[in-house]
């Protein structure tokens, strides 16, 4: 099946720091990835939808100058937590998927730890 | 708003028995739905994806079911096992790829 990594799978920063976070389809070309939020005992948020090409489509109450979310490549798509606190700190996922109303699959996440 | 509500929140089975997660969600106008199991600390796991024609899907152990007229979906496993043991989702497509996620059920299945 498709094969989507997250990199790397945990992070600690301090305050005021800021995070990339990759996400790569390894074995198909991804027209679209999705990076999702969760918080403890929470479900996933979408916080921003990817095309490559093309501009992040961010969800309501999502700040798009704090969450960079860059898709230059059918294959990679990053999140960068900018200036980084800790009520950032959460799980990120990403999923990816060929586009249109194809599955989406799912990264296994990267746990962000904000000091 | 699309709200998806799952219940229970947790549930704990003895290894073997045959259990029921239900989902509901407040908007009938969805595309699909799908069922996700999610173990401690990864990501997700697709389990089943039902489209909005259609009324259940099967696989292996597992049944899913959709009523779209009453906003529900039911995941059925049948002769639990201990490496069920994991938190299962329950997300509906609002529009064609956005997906909308209930908050789990963590479900032990005890040896």
């Amino acid at each position: 099946g498709a094969v989507v990594s997250q990199h790397p799978s945990w992070v600690i920063c301090k305050s005021g720091t800021s995070v990339k976070i990759e996400c790569r389809s390894l074995d198909f070309q991804a027209t679209t990835m999705f990076w999702y939020r969760q918080f403890p005992k929470q479900s996933l948020m979408l916080m921003a939808t990817s095309n490559e090409g093309s501009k992040a489509t961010y969800e309501q109450g999502v700040e798009k100058d704090k969450f960079l979310i860059n898709h230059a490549s059918l294959t990679l798509s990053t999140l960068t937590v900018t200036s980084a606190h800790p009520e950032d700190s959460s799980f990120y996922i990403c999923s990816a998927s060929a586009g249109g109303t194809d599955t989406q699959y799912f990264g296994p996440g990267t746990r962000l730890t904000v000091l | 708003k699309q709200e998806v509500t799952q219940i229970p929140a947790a549930l704990s089975v003895p290894e073997g028995e045959n259990l029921v997660l239900n989902c509901s969600f407040t908007d009938s106008a969805i595309y699909n739905l799908q069922w996700f199991r999610q173990d401690p600390g990864k990501g997700l796991t697709s389990l089943l994806l039902i489209q909005s024609s259609q009324r259940e899907q099967t696989s292996g152990r597992l049944n899913a079911s959709l009523d779209k007229s009453s906003g529900r979906s039911t995941l059925y496993i049948a002769a639990s096992q201990p490496g069920d043991s994991a938190t299962y989702l329950c997300a509906v497509f609002e529009g064609a790829q956005k997906l909308v996620f209930g908050q789990g059920t963590r479900l032990t299945i005890n040896p």
